[in-house]
């Protein structure tokens, strides 16, 4: 069947670097998508990887390992801003995406 | 620039009642999707419905129906509601069917049922 395994929380400071980690088991690949989510909004698109390596996006950038079933996200220069849930979503053998229970990230000054 | 306008933005239902959530977007995307979000689960699809005039049954549909007469519109009706359907509703949209595209998001109905 079909899995995504995220962290429930993660903190961090201010300016610093955090990696968010995202675990998948799918019956077949077809791309990675992550997702920013702040508190009582609706998720907003921020990467889609298909292929293995890291796609860098500003202080933003998405890691993907097909062979592994491993992607990360890595945010850099924390901003207070940054304080979301981070979802993880991988589409599955009917191209429905099947999601994470989402990362929620916690910036301390 | 509207995107994807959902109504009602809250609301509390009495168990037992009819309820349609309303999901209307303005950027032609063909393909549309329904999903809940509860604490501690990941959204998951009620229904979905890739051109006008079809759609499909997603991981959660029972106790939900949908319709899509034409490609701006797709509404969910609650039959009869139940607690358990006590959630926050999503619509989406995708210019690219079968979810290999970025998914546009709704602001979301909150639903209680009492």
């Amino acid at each position: 069947g079909q899995n995504i395994d995220q962290p429930t929380e993660m903190t961090a400071t201010e300016g610093a670097i955090v990696q968010i980690n995202c675990t998948y088991q799918t019956s077949g690949f077809n791309g990675l998508f992550w997702y920013q989510q702040h508190a009582g909004e609706a998720p907003t698109f921020l990467s889609y990887n298909v292929l293995d390596g890291l796609e860098e996006k500003g202080r933003f950038s998405s890691f993907l390992s097909r062979s592994k079933g491993y992607s990360y996200l890595l945010l850099k220069e924390l901003q207070m801003k940054d304080s979301a849930s981070y979802l993880c979503a991988v589409p599955d053998s009917n191209y429905q995406l099947i999601w994470g229970a989402g990362t929620k990230l916690i910036i301390k000054p | 620039i509207a995107g994807i306008t959902q109504a009602p933005t809250s609301q509390i239902l009495a168990a037992g009642r009819r309820m349609t959530l309303r999901c209307t977007q303005d950027m032609r995307h063909n393909a549309m999707y329904w999903y809940r979000q509860d604490l501690g689960l990941g959204l998951r699809l009620i229904h979905y419905s890739n051109t006008a005039g079809t759609t499909g049954k997603g991981e959660v549909p029972d106790g939900y129906s949908v319709s899509r007469a034409n490609t701006d519109d797709f509404p969910l009706t609650l039959a009869s509601a139940v607690p358990s359907q006590t959630s926050v509703y999503f619509c989406a949209s995708s210019g690219t069917p079968g979810n290999t595209g970025e998914l546009f998001f709704g602001e979301g109905s909150r639903l209680t049922v009492l």
